[in-house]
């Protein structure tokens, strides 16, 4: 089983700073199959990048994502409020479907 | 705009039994392989069980693997997860998710909102 620990798991900055979260696997993530999510108290997952790199539907641009391997950025290019959340790393390239722990971007 | 609305949640004792109903709509069910995906109270996210889009391949994390079983009903629209001897560990939201594929487990691109499991006595 493929192992994700994402770090820091809370990162506290001020909107329009930039955040970058890590995820590393324990084992190389086969053709770059590397997913990120948000969440939102009290709410589902949202999708946000999908391939490492690949923005999904609507999201926007301030959101980008970089990784090959064992080691995966994701990256918020300025904070609005709404980014406050937390955010999960998954991997599908192998079985089973794994998780990271999550990192908390939180308002400073 | 995919809609999945799960429901069958509640409080059950230790070693009951539970099932989770999924309903989809707003996409085509049958064409995408769906998902269990579960989050314990303050916790991360775990994924629980896959199953194909024609419901011919499953798979489960081995914590459930003999107590749980995902199930789909194409002409209904719906996505299942029975659950018997059901354990404290297993206390935690459900979330049907949908895969971007019909055949292979890969990523959630729609989630439902979720129905909570609680197992205590």
């Amino acid at each position: 089983e493929i192992v994700l620990t994402q770090s820091p798991g809370t990162l506290s900055l001020s909107p329009g700073e930039r955040a970058t979260l890590s995820c590393r696997s324990s084992q190389s993530v086969r053709s770059t199959s590397l997913a990120w999510y948000q969440q939102k108290p009290g709410q589902a997952p949202r999708l946000l990048i999908y391939g490492a790199s690949s923005r999904a539907t609507g999201i926007s641009d301030r959101f980008s994502a970089s990784g090959s391997g064992t080691d995966f950025t994701l990256t918020i290019s300025r904070l609005e409020p709404e980014d406050f959340a937390v955010y999960y790393c998954q991997q599908y390239g192998s079985s089973p479907l794994t998780f990271g722990g999550g990192t908390k971007v939180e308002i400073k | 705009q995919v809609q999945l609305v799960e429901s069958g949640g509640g409080v059950v004792q230790p070693g009951g039994s539970l099932r989770l109903s999924c309903a989809a709509s707003e996409f085509i069910f049958s064409n995408y392989a769906m998902h269990w995906v579960r989050q314990a109270p303050g916790k991360g996210l775990e994924w629980v069980a896959f199953i194909r889009s024609d419901g011919s391949n499953i798979y489960y994390i081995d914590s459930v693997k003999g107590r749980f079983t995902i199930s789909r009903d194409n002409s209904k629209n719906t996505l299942y997860l029975q659950m018997n001897t059901l354990r404290p560990e297993d206390t935690a939201v459900y979330y049907c998710a949908k895969d971007v594929s019909s055949w292979s487990a890969y990523y959630f691109d729609s989630w439902g909102q979720g129905t909570l499991v609680s197992v205590s006595s």
